[in-house]
């Protein structure tokens, strides 16, 4: 049981250039989450997953994108990175409606040069 | 949305308690009121949570002022394992999506020392 797992966990990009994160869980939890942190910050919410095929926005979605094609995995995608989105990238998963208890993963640091 | 308001930094000796204030004078009816830690930039664990009642699990316990208005998360004994970001969080509740969105604020650093 790996629970949340987050790839990359580190990522150097050029300005402009696009990727993506991949969050999987392994829970069978029906929420998923993204965040961002930056330095001496708390965590900002992205964008949110409340099941299959659904996304919606949260604090700071502008120039992120988000995809749930499969329930176990949560994808986040920068189209034209920007030093702005420097920061460090968490993704989360609960079950409860109410976000009792979410995991979550360990981070990707990434770097937009 | 419910907002709280927590000291930015603490510091507590190795083996008392720590006790973590948090002010949310503007909480729903209906909503919960989380902890969460956050360990040397690792992703956040959660704590513990309660609506009004005291909570207490195997890591910490909670206190809810009747009014609501107020809490203490207390860790028993701590230790230098527990120095960490703690965060205070009153569920927000969407009710178009049916879900709760755990929204962060600073949170209080807590530093324990030998």
């Amino acid at each position: 049981n790996a629970g949340v797992t987050q790839t990359p966990k580190f990522r150097v990009l050029k300005t402009g250039q696009s990727m993506t994160l991949l969050c999987a869980q392994d829970m069978n939890h029906e929420y998923m989450y993204w965040y961002r942190q930056d330095p001496g910050m708390g965590l900002r919410l992205i964008h949110y997953s409340v099941g299959e095929g659904t996304t919606a926005k949260g604090e700071v979605p502008d120039g992120y994108n988000v995809s749930r094609l499969k329930k176990q995995n949560f994808l986040l995608g920068l189209e034209s990175a920007a030093p702005s989105q420097t920061s460090v990238y968490f993704c989360a998963s609960s079950y409860s409606k109410r976000n009792t208890e979410a995991f979550f993963g360990q981070g990707t640091r990434l770097t937009v040069v | 949305d419910a907002k709280t308001t927590q000291p930015t930094s603490m510091d507590c000796a190795e083996g008392r308690a720590a006790n973590l204030p948090c002010n949310h004078s503007t909480i729903s009816g209906n909503e919960y009121v989380y902890w969460y830690r956050q360990i040397h930039s690792q992703g956040p664990q959660y704590i513990i949570h309660g609506l009004k009642n005291n909570e207490t699990n195997e890591m910490a316990s909670l206190i809810i002022t009747e009014d609501r208005k107020s809490s203490t998360l207390i860790l028993p004994h701590a230790t230098l394992r527990d120095t960490a970001v703690y965060y205070c969080i009153v569920l927000i509740r969407e009710y178009a999506s049916n879900t709760g969105k755990l929204i962060f604020g600073q949170g209080t650093t807590l530093q324990v020392k030998p």
